[in-house]
């Protein structure tokens, strides 16, 4: 099984600080997506990352594929609390499917 | 708004009841699939279809059945409900692994 894996699981930071959230495979992916999923709701998409060592940046939010094409991060400047949720990872390869992380619980405490 | 609808939004059944989820899309999406939620467990695949007519399973797909008679609705069948399928249920529809996939707002499924 070709497995993410998300860290940390769960990260409780004060408003203005800022943080980086990781997503690991020990295999090579085609592509990566990071969602961000509220209480209550789906899993948003926020980004997609294909290329090995592209940066994509919404916002505050920065989104880096490693470049080797096994990792990717997530880093959040000056963190508020709108950012809370669950954030995903999920690795695309050669079809439809996809293979997800168990998620980084994020709370930023106003 | 353009997106996938799911409903009920929740709901109750005891052991044994059948009941089916509905989803629907109106992004002509070919690729819809359904995914379980449970804490620590994250999103595990239950089946999903790569156009009508077409369905295949996950990683998951005991005691459940789908169907695709149209693009646009992918129903998930509970055949007879049983307390492990406590969970929520979310519909996902796409254009391919590159493009991302938008989400319903779930189903959140207790059986008692």
């Amino acid at each position: 099984t070709q497995l993410l894996e998300q860290s940390p699981q769960f990260l409780s930071i004060q408003e203005g600080e800022n943080l980086t959230v990781y997503c690991n495979s020990s295999s090579v992916f085609s592509s990566l997506q990071w969602y961000r999923q509220e209480p209550g709701e789906g899993p948003v998409l926020l980004v997609t990352v294909v290329t090995g060592g592209e940066v994509k940046k919404l916002k505050r939010l920065t989104f880096q594929f490693g470049d080797a094409r096994k990792d990717s991060s997530l880093h959040i400047t000056a963190a508020q609390p709108g950012d809370t949720g669950l954030y995903l990872c999920a690795r695309g390869d050669s079809n439809y499917q996809l293979i997800w992380g168990a998620g980084t619980k994020l709370i930023i405490k106003p | 708004n353009a997106g996938v609808t799911q409903t009920p939004k929740f709901q109750v059944l005891k052991t044994g009841q059948s009941m089916t989820l509905q989803c629907a899309q109106d992004m002509n999406h070919e690729y819809m699939s359904w995914y379980r939620q449970d804490p620590g467990m994250g999103l595990r695949l239950i089946h999903y279809s790569v156009g009508a007519g077409i369905t295949d399973q996950g990683e998951v797909p005991n005691g459940y059945n789908v169907s695709r008679s149209t693009t646009e609705d992918f129903p998930l069948r509970l055949l007879s409900a049983a307390p492990s399928q406590t969970s929520v249920y979310f519909c996902a529809s796409g254009g391919g692994g590159r493009l991302g996939y938008t989400f319903g707002s779930g189903t959140r499924l207790t059986v008692v």
